[in-house]
């Protein structure tokens, strides 16, 4: 079945960088396009970042362009957000979201557990 | 990139029938038929529900329901049970591969 496991939050001092990952298995990977979402404490959903399957197209939300790199490695299965200059803001459990391949694929099928970013001086 | 909006909380009694509204503009809701809903209960991940406005994944019950009107999605939830009881949330594809999120809805089971 599939699984997505998401490791690498944890405190982290404002401006400072974390790298998140989440390990994929059940599916074939390299041919799905992944996002990353994350929830701040009591709040809704936010879409982070978008990657392709292959790595050639990467999107971000506004609020996250030019600190945040998404990016994967096919060959282990495995995406990753690499967090820069983070913010009070930024705080939020993180999850990683495999892209639908119902309909027009534009919805999120499946769900890590996420994985909680705290930026704390 | 603003958030879709959605009543901070609704309510039934079990065997009742609730609606939540999803608010957009052209540029989300209106502008595809892109529109999913994810059920969060406490603690956990999301879980998809409805996809493409309308449509369920295999395994959701027939009484969870999707419509759109306009810059309005709307998820219906018939026959009220207890374990529906949940955060609900909306999402819409926005262009560009980029997509938005509703506020969130409570659902309370009275």
């Amino acid at each position: 079945q599939v699984q997505l496991v998401e490791s690498g939050g944890g405190v982290v001092q404002p401006g400072r960088s974390l790298r998140l990952s989440c390990a994929a298995s059940g599916f074939t990977f390299s041919s799905y396009g992944m996002h990353w979402v994350r929830q701040a404490p009591g709040k809704g959903l936010e879409w982070v970042a978008f990657i392709s399957n292959d790595g050639s197209k990467k999107y971000y939300a506004d609020s996250v362009k030019g600190r945040f790199t998404i990016s994967r490695d096919n060959s282990k299965n495995t995406l990753y957000l690499q967090t820069n200059s983070l913010r009070a803001e930024d705080r939020a459990v993180y999850y990683c979201a495999k892209g639908s391949e119902m309909g027009s694929s534009s919805s999120f099928d499946y769900w890590g557990q996420g994985t909680l970013v705290t930026v704390s001086s | 990139q603003s958030a879709l909006t959605q009543p901070r909380s609704v309510s039934g009694s079990p065997g009742q029938s609730v609606t939540i509204s999803c608010t957009g503009t052209s540029s989300d809701v209106g502008g595809y038929n892109y529109v999913s809903w994810y059920q969060q209960h406490p603690g956990k991940a999301p879980k998809l529900m409805i996809y493409d406005v309308s449509k369920r994944p295999s395994g959701v019950p027939d009484r969870f329901s999707g419509s759109k009107s306009g810059n309005t999605a709307s998820l219906t939830i018939s026959g009220l049970q207890a374990e529906d009881e949940a955060d609900y949330h909306c999402c819409s594809y926005a262009g560009s591969y980029t997509y938005v999120f509703g506020t969130g809805t409570k659902v309370t089971v009275l």
